[in-house]
């Protein structure tokens, strides 16, 4: 079993649907969660990180943890086509060097 | 401030040939991460250095790699006597120490075994 758990997609939303990607892990010791976005043949862009439990917002995008039931959400708002890519979660501890962990990521396709 | 850079692209080479990557972090970040990433998986954590030491090396980095940061800058990944199965993206990234949460990520070798 993989540490980081991730629905490959591809998610299919028309312009303007709230968008939900989710991520479940394994590791109890992973402490910050972070979402990355990754357009075809290009690196990963960091979007946004959250440390423990919580949500945080940057404009049209809400990362929440629940470390509980370690399980963690990306909600977009109002998307766009330009929103259409690969999105990454990952994860690591709050020691060490803090390597990420990412999921595969899951493919969002917003049609105009 | 630029970002991260990496070069070349895109690399194709024949099995059993040697290839170099070169991965500028971001001029003020002390750490710098390599990855691999293959079709369809996210990217796997290769290695670290902070500054010039090389700290954390991962099972996936086999005897024909070998990477480097000689004066704490730039950095190159090296794979010697390469095989099919290294055909994959190779991304760098960097962050500040004590912000390995916060790792920026270039655009990306895309290295191509044939």
């Amino acid at each position: 079993q993989k540490e980081v758990e991730q629905d490959p997609g591809p998610l299919s939303v028309p312009e303007g649907a709230i968008v939900s990607l989710n991520c479940t892990y394994s590791n109890s010791a992973f402490q910050y969660f972070m979402w990355y976005r990754q357009y075809s043949r290009k690196g990963p862009e960091l979007l946004m990180y959250t440390y423990s439990s919580g949500n945080k917002e940057d404009g049209r995008f809400t990362a929440q943890v629940d470390k509980s039931s370690k399980y963690i959400s990306l909600f977009i708002r109002d998307s766009q086509p330009s929103d259409s890519a690969t999105y990454l979660c990952a994860m690591s501890p709050n020691t060490g060097f803090q390597k990420l962990v990412f999921g595969t990521g899951t493919r969002l396709l917003v049609s105009p | 401030d630029t970002g991260v850079s990496q070069n070349p692209r895109h690399k194709i080479t024949k099995r059993g040939q040697n290839v170099t990557f070169r991965c500028d972090p971001i001029s003020e970040h002390n750490r710098l991460y390599w990855y691999r990433q293959t079709l369809g998986q996210g990217p796997e954590f290769l290695t670290y250095f902070q500054n010039e030491a090389q700290l954390e090396k991962s099972r996936l980095l086999s005897d024909r790699f070998s990477a480097e940061r000689p004066k704490g800058s730039f950095s190159t990944l090296e794979i010697q006597r390469t095989e099919q199965g290294d055909s994959a993206m190779y991304l760098c990234a960097s962050s500040l120490r004590g912000k390995g949460y916060e790792q920026y990520f270039g655009p990306g070798t895309r290295l191509t075994v044939t």
